[in-house]
C-alpha cells in the first residue's frame, strides 16, 4: 500500500522567509496530493492540493510542486507570517484501497 | 464550504464503558472514514465505509470497534468496551467519490478514557 514520508519533523523560519516541506510517496498510481494544516488543539484544515496532471500549483502564498518521476511533492510557503505556525500534513490516496495516507507531520514555527 | 460535523467535541468515559462517536458527513458524500490521532501526532487510518459496508480497516480497528450509518443518519464509531489506549482525537471524514477526490474532515472528538 501507499507510504508517505514527510522529511522535516520540525521547521523554524524567520517571519517573511520561505518555508519548504518535502514529502515522498510510493504508490505510482496516486494522482491527488492534498496538504492539511493543523493549529494547536484544532482540527485539520485543507490548505491546497495538486493533481498529477500538473507539476505546479499556486494559491496566494502557497505553492505546491510535484515531481512524479521522483515521487516527491513539496509545499512552499512564501513570505511566512506568524499565523502560518502549525503542523502541516502531506497526504496521498492509496490507489488500490480507498483511504488517504498521511505523512507524519511537520511542525512549522515562524519566528518574529 | 462543505462541513463534516462531529458530536460531541469532547467525551470522557470510564474504562470498560461503551462510547458512540457521531459524525454528520457532507450531505451528498458517499465515502466515509474514521481516523485516530494521539497527542497531535500521526493521523492513523482506522476504517472506511461505502454503500453500507466497511471497505477496509486497519490493525488499529480492534474487534471492540464498529461503524454503521443506518438509513443515512449519523455515521457512527462505537467502541465497546473502551480501554485506556483508546484515548485520542477521532476524526471523521467524507468524500464525494473515492479518496482521489477531496476528503473533508470534521473537527474531531476528543475521547478521554479514565
Amino acid at each position: 500500500g501507499e507510504k508517505v514520508e514527510q522529511h522535516e519533523s520540525t521547521l523554524s523560519v524567520r517571519e517573511g522567509d520561505s518555508a519548504v516541506i518535502n514529502c515522498t510517496y510510493t504508490d505510482t498510481a496516486s494522482s491527488y496530493f492534498p496538504w492539511y494544516k493543523q493549529e494547536a488543539g484544532k482540527s485539520l484544515h485543507f490548505v491546497i492540493d495538486i493533481r498529477s496532471n500538473v507539476d505546479r500549483k499556486q494559491s496566494q502564498r502557497l505553492i505546491v510542486l510535484l515531481d512524479k518521476k521522483a515521487k516527491r511533492f513539496s509545499l512552499h510557503i512564501t513570505a511566512t507570517q506568524p499565523e502560518d505556525s502549525a503542523i502541516y500534513f502531506c497526504a496521498a490516496p492509496s490507489s488500490n484501497t480507498n483511504k488517504v495516507v498521511f505523512g507524519t507531520g511537520t511542525r512549522l514555527q515562524v519566528l518574529p | 464550504g462543505p462541513k463534516v460535523l462531529q458530536i460531541p467535541s469532547h467525551q470522557i468515559i470510564d474504562m470498560g464503558q461503551m462510547v458512540t462517536l457521531n459524525c454528520d458527513p457532507v450531505s451528498n458524500h458517499l465515502y466515509f472514514y474514521w481516523y485516530k490521532q494521539i497527542l497531535g501526532q500521526q493521523m492513523e487510518f482506522l476504517v472506511n465505509f461505502y454503500n453500507g459496508k466497511v471497505m477496509e480497516k486497519s490493525k488499529l480497528f480492534k474487534d471492540q470497534f464498529s461503524v454503521e450509518r443506518p438509513d443515512g443518519s449519523y455515521f457512527t464509531l462505537k467502541i465497546q468496551p473502551t480501554a485506556l489506549e483508546d484515548s485520542a482525537v477521532y476524526f471523521c471524514a467524507s468524500s464525494l467519490l473515492n479518496a482521489n477526490t477531496e476528503v473533508f474532515f470534521g473537527k474531531g472528538t476528543r475521547l478521554t478514557v479514565v
